[in-house]
């Protein structure tokens, strides 16, 4: 079985610094990972996924990933918030080869940013 | 109409109301979820339907009924609920039937259900 942490429930940031939200998994076969992103009120939209190759990923809104296998990590970046940027953040993993897409999220990441 | 759209987007009802949730996907894709957001809880991952089949019952109670009557459509009927059963319950839809793992999920919005 696959399962998600992400130890920061909540991360106050002050507008222009950098972010980085924290995110392990376990599991015992290979898996591929995702972020998502939760505005309020809204649906979670994908903002990157690691499948293969490089282990930096980079996604939307000036969003990255990177894979680090042997920490079993995912931790996601962005080098400068914006207020816009306030928002729940999930990392999710789905097992390679799986028979159903099924997504295993972690409890979410509230990231909160001040002006 | 673009997305996953999700109808009603509040819902309140009593243990012993009959209501249902409707998803619609208006991306051509082949396969639908329904997932359960509860405060402080990792998503759960409750249905998921590929061609109109379901292939995921994550062990839900029978209380909640999925329905998928065309690949663009999603339903999920609700009957005796309890006051646990209160959450923020979402769609999604994604492209492939063969479920590969690779595929992006596409959210709606959500229906936010209160049980009184």
């Amino acid at each position: 079985a696959q399962s998600v942490t992400q130890l920061d429930s909540q991360v106050p940031v002050f507008e222009e610094a950098p972010v980085e939200l924290r995110c392990n998994y376990s599991s015992s076969v290979s898996v591929y990972l995702f972020w998502y992103v939760q505005y309020p009120n809204q649906g979670l939209q994908l903002l990157l996924k690691y499948l293969s190759g490089s282990t930096l990923v980079k996604g939307i809104n000036g969003f990255e990933a990177e894979f680090n296998k042997s920490q079993t990590s995912f931790h996601l970046r962005k080098p400068s918030v914006h207020i816009s940027d306030t928002a729940e953040y999930f990392c999710a993993v789905t097992r390679k080869g799986g028979a159903t897409n099924k997504l295993i999220f972690g409890t979410g990441t509230l990231l909160a940013v001040q002006p | 109409e673009t997305g996953v759209t999700q109808t009603p987007r509040h819902l309140v009802m009593g243990m012993t109301n009959k209501k249902s949730l409707k998803c619609e996907q208006h991306l051509g894709h082949n396969a639908m979820y329904w997932y359960k957001q509860s405060a402080k809880k990792p998503l759960e991952l409750m249905f998921v339907y590929s061609l109109e089949e379901r292939v995921e019952n994550n062990s839900v109670p029978s209380r909640f009924s999925p329905e998928c009557p065309n690949s663009s459509h999603l339903f999920l009927h609700l009957h005796t609920l309890q006051p646990e059963d209160s959450a923020l319950y979402l769609c999604a839809s994604s492209q492939a039937p063969g479920l590969a793992g690779t595929d992006t999920q596409y959210f709606g919005p959500g229906t936010r259900l209160t049980v009184l």
